[in-house]
């Protein structure tokens, strides 16, 4: 699977959309961008996935490079509730096993 | 909304022991997974299981693990004579394959292990 590069921290201000980077410039053409959060050690939360093609659901839309090497997740109005860490995994289809990174700390501040 | 649910939330165990934490995955799923998480490290691949077999498993699942889903609900991973090492945060995940990637896990709220 692709490696993905984050950065380690970002701040938000409240009600602002938080608008969260992913580099995978080594990404292959079968391998989907999938975009999990963890708030404070629980259980990882699935928010979206898309292959090549901008998605957007009731939590998060993601964006897409043409090329494919780098993705945006973002949150259109963060809250509070959105400070977690943010994991963006890089993973073929059928593929049992998701590797996961660092992942970006995001901050929501009043 | 359905949900994975784990058992203990935690368990406090003395070195040697064995464990044996227990999920409960969503009812339709087909594919179950175990990760675990040290403290303050990574979320880290164990083992995924499909069809009552294993389909893949880490370097971390050694001979020290196993799992076994005993009945039509339940998924456990037993872990045999625990170490220090194993003390960590245990995620059960189930997704299921019909025509949605695999990489679309549900997790379960985790169930946290102390090795004494």
């Amino acid at each position: 699977d692709a490696k993905t590069t984050q950065p380690t921290s970002m701040d938000c201000a409240e009600g602002r959309a938080a608008n969260l980077p992913c580099n995978h410039s080594t990404i292959s053409g079968n391998e989907y961008v999938y975009w999990y959060r963890q708030i404070h050690s629980q259980g990882p939360q699935y928010i979206i996935h898309g292959l090549k093609n901008n998605e957007t659901n009731e939590m998060a839309s993601l964006i897409i490079t043409e090329d494919r090497k780098s993705s945006t997740l973002i949150l259109p109005h963060a809250t509070l509730r959105d400070t977690a860490v943010y994991y963006c995994i890089a993973a073929k289809d059928s593929n049992y096993q998701l590797i996961w990174g660092a992942g970006t700390k995001l901050i929501i501040k009043p | 909304e359905p949900e994975v649910t784990q058992t203990p939330s935690h368990q406090v165990t003395q070195m040697g022991q064995e464990v044996i934490l227990r999920c409960v995955p969503i009812s339709n799923h087909l594919y179950f997974y175990w990760y675990r998480q040290i403290l303050g490290q990574k979320v880290e691949f164990l083992v995924s299981f499909y069809n009552n077999e294993i389909s893949e498993k880490s370097e971390i699942f050694d001979d020290q693990f196993s799992v076994e889903r005993p009945d039509g609900s339940n998924f456990t991973l037993k872990i045999r004579s625990t170490k220090l090492e194993d003390s960590a945060m245990y995620f059960c995940a189930s997704s299921w394959p019909l025509g949605v990637p695999t990489g679309e896990l549900f997790f379960g709220e985790g169930s946290r292990l102390t090795v004494l």
